[in-house]
């Protein structure tokens, strides 16, 4: 089992709608979760981090946490074709360690 | 400018040689990675360093090595590189917390 999971999409949605990412991870006693985005030919750069249960909410962006199911979302609304990337979710887990899923790519189209 | 600044960006090399890819970042950050990203796998973790002189294994340090005698550097060393090692290469920096990491333009790297 990977220690970090998302749907593998790729996941095409209309401008302005709503773009939902899922993430599942393996070990439960992870308690930092992340969101990278990833532009075609580009490096990472972090969106979102959140830590508690519950939803974070930053612009357009909302990262959701249920430790308890051992899931990470991110919902990207009103999405603009500046959106279309590779999300990247990202769980820190024991050992200074910090494991990243595979990638879902996001294209918003116009 | 904030950076962390990998070189080479492009090389092309052969099975044995030598190579080391230098990272180095302007931050003042006590955390360094280095990361190998491939198709349908993701982002791997090689190497990590919490501060000069510490440094641990990630998941792939196979085949690598790395040291960190000052802050700012974290050069990766293949000893003697193999087809498999064909990758996109990522230096990553962090104050805050192993998660919020600062990433270098990455390394794309071809061994033949």
């Amino acid at each position: 089992q990977k220690e970090v999971e998302q749907n593998s999409g790729p996941l095409s949605v209309p401008e302005g709608a709503i773009a939902s990412l899922n993430c599942t991870y393996s070990d439960r006693v992870s308690q930092s979760f992340f969101w990278y985005r990833q532009y075609s030919g580009k490096s990472p750069e972090l969106i979102m981090s959140i830590y508690s249960n519950g939803d974070k909410e930053d612009g357009r962006f909302t990262a959701q946490l249920n430790k308890a199911s051992q899931y990470v979302s991110l919902l990207i609304r009103d999405s603009q074709p500046s959106d279309s990337a590779t999300y990247l979710c990202a769980v820190k887990n024991r050992d200074y360690k910090l494991s990243f899923g595979a990638g879902t790519t996001v294209t918003v189209r116009a | 400018e904030a950076q962390v600044t990998q070189n080479p960006r492009y090389l092309i090399t052969v099975t044995g040689k030598k190579l080391t890819v230098t990272c180095s970042q302007n931050m003042n950050h006590e955390y360094m990675s280095w990361y190998r990203q491939d198709p349908g796998l993701g982002l791997r973790q090689i190497y990590y360093s919490m501060n000069v002189e510490v440094t641990d294994k990630g998941d792939v340090p196979e085949g690598y090595k790395v040291s960190r005698k000052e802050k700012r550097n974290f050069p990766l060393i293949l000893e003697s590189p193999s087809p498999n090692q064909t990758s996109l290469y990522f230096c990553a920096s962090s104050i805050q917390g192993v998660g919020e990491l600062f990433f270098g333009e990455g390394s794309r790297l071809t061994v033949l």
